[in-house]
């Protein structure tokens, strides 16, 4: 089994909205990531979580505050966001053995958020 | 910082014509490089993936990709185009900043005509 499930599978909020996103995998793969990807533009990443601890921030804005309860489970909890914000996010998931460079990402297929 | 350029935002060609989609890389130190392909409302799937074992390096449906130190590049290709090869296609390399991190190019839309 190589999948990657998120929900929902789409999603529209306000800006005063509270919501998360969810992503799950039962690969027993230890990095998780949280991407963001504009139409016809490339996935950027914005988190990782290695081992359930937090590995790589990329300077994402506080609004978007991510969660890693535990080994299978990711969460994406947002707040106040901005139209700007709409985009596909998309969560993936590596083994992060030793060696990680080599590692495969496999990907979810997305939620598709749209911020009024 | 590790960087690939996709030459070309959109690529055409015939079904049945041979599919080359181009990618170079900057790096200091070896590459570990990918091909990804993505669906229309899709998430990403691996079609190869680079990693000093092999220069020509075989993936899934049909595409293959060859590492040309070289030329920095790594092509990705297919003999014959199939129509439901059409989708955006993505070259990425990977860095460690304490987590695997993929470094994408820009992407490349490939369009299958009948």
């Amino acid at each position: 089994d190589t999948e990657v499930t998120q929900t929902p599978k789409h999603l529209v909020m306000g800006m005063t909205n509270k919501k998360s996103l969810k992503c799950e995998q039962h690969m027993g793969h230890r990095a998780m990531y949280w991407y963001k990807q504009k139409a016809k533009k490339p996935p950027e990443l914005m988190f990782v979580y290695s081992y359930e601890k937090l590995s790589i921030n990329e300077s994402v804005p506080s609004r978007f505050s991510p969660e890693c309860p535990n080994s299978s489970l990711l969460n994406l909890h947002l707040h106040a966001l901005q139209p700007e914000d709409s985009a596909l996010y998309l969560c993936a998931s590596s083994q992060s053995l030793q060696g990680a460079s080599t590692d495969t990402q496999y990907f979810g297929p997305g939620t598709r958020l749209t911020v009024l | 910082a590790q960087s690939v350029t996709q030459l070309g935002s959109h690529v055409s060609v015939s079904e049945g014509a041979l599919v080359l989609l181009r990618c170079n890389y900057s790096s200091s130190v070896p590459p570990y490089l990918f091909w990804y392909v993505q669906y229309p409302n899709q998430g990403l799937q691996l079609l190869l993936k680079y990693t000093s074992a092999a220069t020509l390096v075989k993936g899934i449906n049909g595409f293959e990709a060859e590492f040309k130190k070289s030329e920095t590049s790594f092509h990705l290709t297919k003999p014959s185009a199939h129509m439901s090869d059409a989708a955006e296609y993505f070259c990425a390399v990977s860095e460690i900043q304490g987590a695997q991190k993929l470094v994408f190019g820009q992407g490349t839309r490939l369009t299958i005509n009948p």
